[in-house]
């Protein structure tokens, strides 16, 4: 089993719609949590850090289920600019040098 | 300016040459992390390192090694590149004590 797993997509919607990404991972012991956006051939960047009690970024929300090893990504009134790889990012537990662990991403397309 | 450069962008080799691909940074982060990106298989940590001279191997060490001789630059080298080697190379950098980390613009290496 992976440590981070994620649906590859592609979700393809229009603009406009609001859309989800879900996210599991297998270390129960895992610290910290974390949505990355990556556009084609370029760097990731932080898109949010997530939290227990699920929190907002605009048109982003993000939530956590510790119970089930779950996140998920919801983005609502989507833009074009959306358009993009989401990589679901695990911290593994305190000690193991605080080390990432990247999901293989979701893509979404926007369309018009 | 960028806060984390690689050089160079692009590099095309040969089997059996030595590769040196070279990060540098001006965020003064102490921590500096190696990963390769291959599609389908997300990024994954080659090294890293959380000081001058501290070096620490990641998940796929094998057939790469690095040198930090400055807080600044964090070098990764191949001492005879093989075609499963091409792949999509990114620097990252992350301060003492959090864990957001920010990449670099990726070097695209391919091994004929």
């Amino acid at each position: 089993r992976k440590e981070v797993e994620q649906d590859p997509g592609p979700f393809n919607v229009p603009e406009g719609a609001t859309v989800a990404f879900n996210c599991t991972y297998s270390n129960s012991a895992s610290q910290s949590f974390f949505w990355y956006r990556q556009d084609c051939r370029k760097e990731p960047k932080l898109l949010m850090s997530v939290y227990s009690s699920g929190n907002e970024d605009g048109r982003f929300t993000a939530q956590l289920n510790r119970a089930s090893q779950y996140i998920s990504l919801l983005i609502r009134d989507s833009k074009l600019s959306d358009s993009a790889t989401y990589l679901c990012v695990v911290r593994g537990p305190t000690g193991g040098g605080n080390k990432l662990t990247f999901g293989t991403g979701t893509q979404l397309k926007v369309e018009l | 300016d960028a806060d984390v450069t690689q050089t160079p962008r692009n590099r095309i080799t040969k089997t059996g040459k030595r590769i040196m691909l070279e990060c540098s940074q001006t965020k003064g982060h102490d921590r500096m992390y190696w990963y390769r990106q291959d599609p389908g298989l997300g990024l994954r940590l080659i090294y890293y390192s959380f000081d001058v001279k501290d070096i620490n191997k990641g998940e796929i060490s094998d057939g790469y090694s690095v040198s930090r001789q400055a807080q600044a630059k964090f070098s990764l080298s191949l001492e005879s590149a093989i075609p499963n080697q091409t792949a999509l190379y990114f620097c990252a950098t992350a301060r003492r004590g959090t864990d957001t980390q920010y990449f670099g613009p990726g070097t695209r290496l391919t091994v004929l």
